[in-house]
């Protein structure tokens, strides 16, 4: 089935630090792949995502490829700031099927020291 | 656009009692709605499906009977947790799904619910 599979956390960077958050899936057919966050104390926000392979998903400085050759979504950003502390989600689902529920990773909890 | 609320977003209630969390679509028409649950520091646990006009099915392990769904409108989908105890004590989180022109199911997430059963 489905799954996938992202680096445990936590992980702990000083502001500016240069950000990577590995994220491999196994999945049959043409997934989409999302990176989603969670603020302290709050739901899920969509961060980015992308629909096809190739695709660079981007929002806030953040930066997301989408490799089918290495089945991979990793979550990059150049300079994390304090307020980039949450949890961060990646996960796939079949956009164009309504019999499609989204599949999560176990979340990785960011940390950034000023 | 495409806002989805909860409501409470907090409660705390005595074991035994029963609770009602709410979902709504604010801006759109949903005809399926996910509810979430999640335990400190872990992912998110899918526990049922709402359709709109129809039973929700539940994922296994989920107790039916103990975690009730209603989908009665396509902007509100209810869940009550019933006779509840402390292990019920989590965050809540539901989604609702639209189908855009694009012919995509896009989901949106609400705030969640942070139950607390003492």
């Amino acid at each position: 089935g489905n799954s996938v599979t992202q680096m445990e956390g936590p992980v702990t960077l000083s502001e500016e630090a240069f950000l990577t958050i590995n994220c491999t899936y196994t999945a049959t057919g043409y997934p989409s792949l999302f990176w989603y966050v969670q603020y302290p104390g709050e739901g899920l926000q969509l961060l980015l995502k992308a629909t096809k392979a190739d695709d660079k998903g981007s929002n806030k400085g953040f930066e997301a490829t989408y490799r089918k050759e290495t089945t991979s979504f990793h979550l990059e950003k150049g300079s994390v700031q304090v307020s980039d502390s949450a949890v961060y989600f990646c996960a796939l689902s079949d956009l164009y099927s309504s019999a499609s529920k989204i599949i999560f990773g176990s979340g990785t909890r960011l940390s950034i020291r000023p | 656009g495409a806002v989805v609320s909860q409501h409470p977003s907090w409660v705390i209630c005595k074991s035994g009692t029963s609770v009602k969390i709410e979902c709504r679509s604010l801006d759109f028409q949903a005809t399926t709605m996910f509810w979430y649950r999640q335990f400190p520091k872990q992912s998110l646990m899918l526990m049922a499906t709402s359709n709109e006009g129809s039973k929700a099915t539940y994922e296994q392990g989920v107790e039916k009977d103990k975690f009730l769904i209603n989908h009665a409108s396509l902007t509100l989908s209810t869940l009550t947790v019933t006779s509840a105890h402390p292990e019920d004590s989590s965050f809540y989180i539901c989604s609702a799904r639209d189908r855009r022109t694009s012919g995509a199911y896009e989901q949106y997430f609400g705030p969640g619910t942070r139950l607390t059963v003492t």
